[in-house]
């Protein structure tokens, strides 16, 4: 059972537009979100985050929205650039029930093409 | 701070061989992942500790992997043997604390057995 999917494997945009990355989550006990950019051959990098008692959180040319009651939350760039280019993955972290334990689901990824 | 280290960052063995992969966590992180990425599954939990202690393993496929972390800055994950379809991406990750969700990856590991 995916708790966390993202349904865009791919999205390619044009320099300067905006990229907007979708991601729906299941579990209700989740309430804090991240979104994480990996290149190939690297790590996943922490981009941004957000708690499940804000629906906005901004951090330079990226945003993350929340929306609760349709357990979905978005990522914006803006403006995107081809550094920007990468596999952007949504996780979401909740406490685990009867065990007191937090971990993180993570999303199957949406790979961002920015193209020049 | 030099972030996750794992090594190696490749490794290719024959079906049967030992295989172990290193991590040394952020200093001051009391939280260790061990993380598999395929195409299948994208990325699981294989297992966590928390102060040198597992946590929880419940994602480690079989009984031929295991994984210890016999002090703060240092943690194997080990396969026994291995099989061609351990091949796969294997990350490192570190958390500071309760206080934050956040992770932090290391460069990961890419398995190859044939």
């Amino acid at each position: 059972d995916q708790q966390v999917k993202q349904n865009s494997p791919s999205l390619s945009v044009q320099e300067g537009r905006i990229s907007i990355l979708n991601c729906d989550y299941t579990n209700s006990m989740f309430d804090y979100f991240l979104w994480y950019k990996k290149y190939p051959a690297e790590g996943p990098t922490f981009l941004i985050s957000i708690s499940s008692i804000k629906d906005k959180n901004e951090d330079g040319r990226f945003t993350v929205f929340l929306n609760k009651s349709a357990k979905h939350l978005s990522l914006h760039i803006v403006p995107s650039q081809p550094g920007d280019s990468a596999v952007y993955f949504c996780a979401a972290s909740g406490l685990i029930s009867d065990t007191g334990r937090r971990a993180l689901t993570f999303g199957s990824g949406t790979r961002l093409q920015v193209q020049p | 701070d030099a972030g996750v280290i794992q090594s190696p960052r490749h490794e290719v063995t024959e079906m049967g061989q030992e295989v172990t992969l290193r991590c040394k966590p952020i200093s001051g992180h009391d939280y260790l992942f061990w993380y598999r990425q395929t195409m299948m599954r994208g990325l699981e939990l294989l297992i966590y500790f928390n102060n040198n202690v597992p946590i929880d393993d419940s994602g480690m496929p079989e009984d031929r992997f295991s994984a210890k972390m016999p002090n703060a800055s240092f943690s194997t994950l080990k396969i026994q043997p291995s099989e061609p379809r351990d091949s796969a991406v294997y990350f490192c990750a570190s958390r500071q604390d309760l206080s934050t969700d956040t992770q932090y990856f290391g460069p990961g590991t890419r398995l190859t057995v044939l």
